[in-house]
């Protein structure tokens, strides 16, 4: 089983439906992140979550919310979906506390809004 | 802020050519550096890392070190394969405990055979 995942895999949804983005670990590590790639953007951070407690702003987070339901959990949510929002989002975690850490990565969920 | 700057694609390139991909990147303090591949269809994977001025990173051919002085980290690999195909992308990991990862942009990389 894979240490980050990432359900759905692939979702098509409509413009103006809420929908949610699920994110599982078996890490057990403290930092969670939500990315989305976009071709000749990379990566851009969404939100991020030191701990349980701790959520905050990416670069990008207009449009979306987040929650740390646990320590294993973290999902995104897209209150109501816009065709820009179309991209391939990416979960990732990391350890806490040390700065030489990789983060490690789920397979990714490709959304398409129509 | 912290940022990376790496080198824009498509690098199309013969099966056992040398291969560089730029990598520079602004921060205060030491940060950690990385690249990272992502392979056609999956997530992105740690290819190497260096956390500290002058070490070097190597995995699968693949290295590269970090330079302070240029503020600059290049992916090189001496004789590239098909299977090498992939899109690379260098990121760092500022000093602070409360960093952050940043991402560059992404090379993607085309190997002929």
């Amino acid at each position: 089983d894979a240490d980050v995942t990432q359900t759905p895999r692939n979702r098509i949804t409509k413009t103006g439906k809420r929908i949610m983005l699920e994110c599982s670990q078996t890490k057990g590590h403290d930092r969670m992140y939500w990315y989305r790639q976009d071709p000749g953007l990379g990566l851009r951070l969404i939100y991020y979550s030191f701990d349980v407690k701790d959520i905050n702003k990416g670069e990008i987070s207009d449009g979306y919310s987040v929650s740390r339901q646990a320590q294993a959990k973290f999902s995104l949510s897209l209150e109501s979906a816009i065709p820009n929002q179309t991209a391939l989002y990416f979960c990732a975690t990391s350890e806490s506390g040390q700065k030489n850490t990789e983060a490690f990565f789920g397979q990714g969920t490709r959304l398409t809004v129509v | 802020g912290n940022s990376v700057t790496q080198m824009e694609g498509p690098v199309t390139l013969s099966e056992e050519a040398f291969l560089t991909i730029n990598c520079t990147y602004t921060a205060t303090g030491y940060p950690s550096l990385f690249w990272y591949v992502q392979y056609p269809g999956e997530g992105l994977q740690l290819l190497l890392k260096a956390t500290k001025a002058d070490d070097k990173g190597s995995n699968k051919g693949f290295e590269a070190t970090y330079r302070k002085e240029t503020t600059s980290f290049h992916l090189e690999k001496g004789s590239v394969q098909v299977s090498d195909s992939a899109v690379y992308f260098c990121a760092l990991r500022g000093y602070s405990s409360a960093s952050k990862i940043i991402f560059g942009s992404g090379t993607r990389l085309s190997i002929r055979p």
